[in-house]
């Protein structure tokens, strides 16, 4: 089964809106983190925001936030006020557990189309 | 910010020879590293996870013999695609956390690896 899934492979977006992807994951620990990353054509991972499971307060890092919903095993990024590169491939992630070796997990994806 | 090189960024070899690839912490000592795979338009998918002085923890599925991860310093870790085969060529991405690990990992800016 699917620890990280995201539901939405592509998504068109116009210039200046508010957009959210979707990322629901799955994991039996209690200690977790969150994570997105951006990935323009370039290939380098870009990291975005981080949510730690005991985290009360969504995360923010400026225009973008993270929606953590721990009942519903969800952590959808928030992406305000969108540019145009903004356009990329979106990756969320997740560690399971605290430890230092604890391996992070990718989702597929979300590309981002941001239209002008 | 912390920065994580690899080298080379791009390689074309002859099927059949070795390639080896360098990830270096540049400002950091990192204790533990990771060595991901990516296909076109696809995830991360993580080959395995090393440890500084220790043999490395292959993912379910990744030949260790044809994988070869050397972390010989907390600066340096190399993987080796050992007689290389067309189907290998794909896009490897390392990423290294700090010694202070909190949930930082940063990914270096990956190598693109073409088998001819």
């Amino acid at each position: 089964a699917q620890k990280i899934t995201q539901t939405q492979p592509g998504m068109f977006v116009q210039e200046k809106e508010a957009v959210t992807l979707d990322c629901t994951y799955d994991t039996s620990d209690q200690s977790y983190g969150l994570f997105w990353y951006k990935q323009p054509s370039s290939g380098e991972m870009i990291f975005l925001i981080y949510q730690g499971s005991y985290d009360e307060q969504n995360a923010t890092e400026g225009r973008y936030s993270l929606n953590f919903q721990k009942a519903r095993k969800s952590a959808n990024l928030v992406i305000s006020a969108s540019q145009l590169g903004d356009s990329a491939m979106y990756f969320c992630a997740m560690r399971e557990g605290p430890n230092r070796d604890d391996k992070i997990i990718f989702g597929k994806g979300t590309r981002l189309h941001i239209l002008p | 910010g912390a920065v994580v090189s690899q080298h080379p960024s791009w390689v074309i070899c002859k099927s059949g020879t070795s390639v080896k690839i360098e990830c270096r912490s540049l400002d950091f000592q990192a204790t533990t590293m990771f060595w991901y795979r990516q296909f076109p338009k696809q995830s991360l998918m993580l080959m395995a996870t090393s440890n500084e002085g220790s043999k490395a923890t292959y993912e379910q599925g990744v030949e260790k013999d044809k994988f070869l991860i050397n972390h010989a310093s907390l600066t340096l870790s190399t993987l080796t695609v050992t007689s290389a085969h067309p189907e290998d060529s794909s896009f490897y991405i390392c990423s290294a956390r700090p010694r202070d690990y909190n949930y930082e990992q940063y990914f270096g800016p990956g190598t693109r690896l073409t088998v001819t």
